[in-house]
């Protein structure tokens, strides 16, 4: 599987800020994912980041809030808006289309805490 | 909609012995896949094992095996000769064929006594 990794690995953020999440990996993929991980829980898509367009957003999720961005087929940025300490979660990427098969591989997460 | 369920928040067991972490599912697709992810402290969401619906044979992956039972939509995660580093969160997760979303279950918390 492709190597994925995420830049920050970690923040401590104000609330009122902005804070964006690079997404690298180092082959081609066709799909890329955005999640969200709160304290205890289990994963919730935010987002699909496609190549060249606007980002697909799941319900509850919007633009404005996390703007996405995925400029090719290896990288990916997102952004969590006029944070605040309900925004305190682990951000995930998540890729899929390596060697034909649809299993998502993740990234190492980022855990935002705002304060 | 489709669901999964996890119904076990915590399991623990004996170093080098055999647990069965369990899944069900409600789906009315024929064709989907199933998975087992592992996550353990360091966050990083792994892939532990994968199963597609058409397949008859369970998937294994060395000391990691499932039990499935399409009928009954059943999913369950065999862990052999348990060992320290498999101590994390296990999460089963489920794909229709129709497109790549995941659903998941609440996760297990597996410990690992020495």
């Amino acid at each position: 599987s492709a190597v994925i990794s995420q830049k920050p690995s970690r923040d401590i953020c104000q609330r009122g800020t902005s804070l964006t999440i690079q997404c690298q990996v180092d082959s081609q993929v066709t799909m890329m994912f955005w999640y969200r991980q709160q304290p205890g829980q289990s994963l919730t898509l935010i987002a699909t980041a496609n190549q060249g367009s606007e980002a697909t957003y799941e319900s509850g999720f919007v633009i404005d809030k996390f703007p996405i961005s995925r400029p090719n087929l290896t990288f990916s940025t997102l952004t969590v808006s006029n944070m605040s300490p309900e925004d305190s979660s682990i951000y995930l990427c998540s890729v899929t289309g390596q060697g034909g098969t649809d299993t998502q591989y993740f990234g190492p997460g980022t855990r935002l805490t705002v304060l | 909609a489709q669901t999964v369920t996890q119904s076990q928040p915590e399991m623990s067991v004996q170093e080098a012995e055999t647990v069965t972490l369990s899944c069900t599912y409600d789906t009315s697709e024929s064709d989907y896949y199933l998975f087992w992810y592992k996550q353990p402290p360091s966050r990083q969401m792994i892939l532990v094992i994968r199963q597609e619906a058409y397949k008859q044979q369970n998937a294994t992956e060395n000391r990691f095996s499932v039990n499935f039972q399409k009928a009954a939509k059943s999913f369950s995660l065999k862990i052999s000769d348990s060992q320290l580093g498999d101590a994390a969160m296990y999460f089963c997760a489920y794909e229709a064929n129709s497109n790549y979303q995941l659903i998941w279950g609440a996760g297990t918390k597996l410990i690992i006594k020495p």
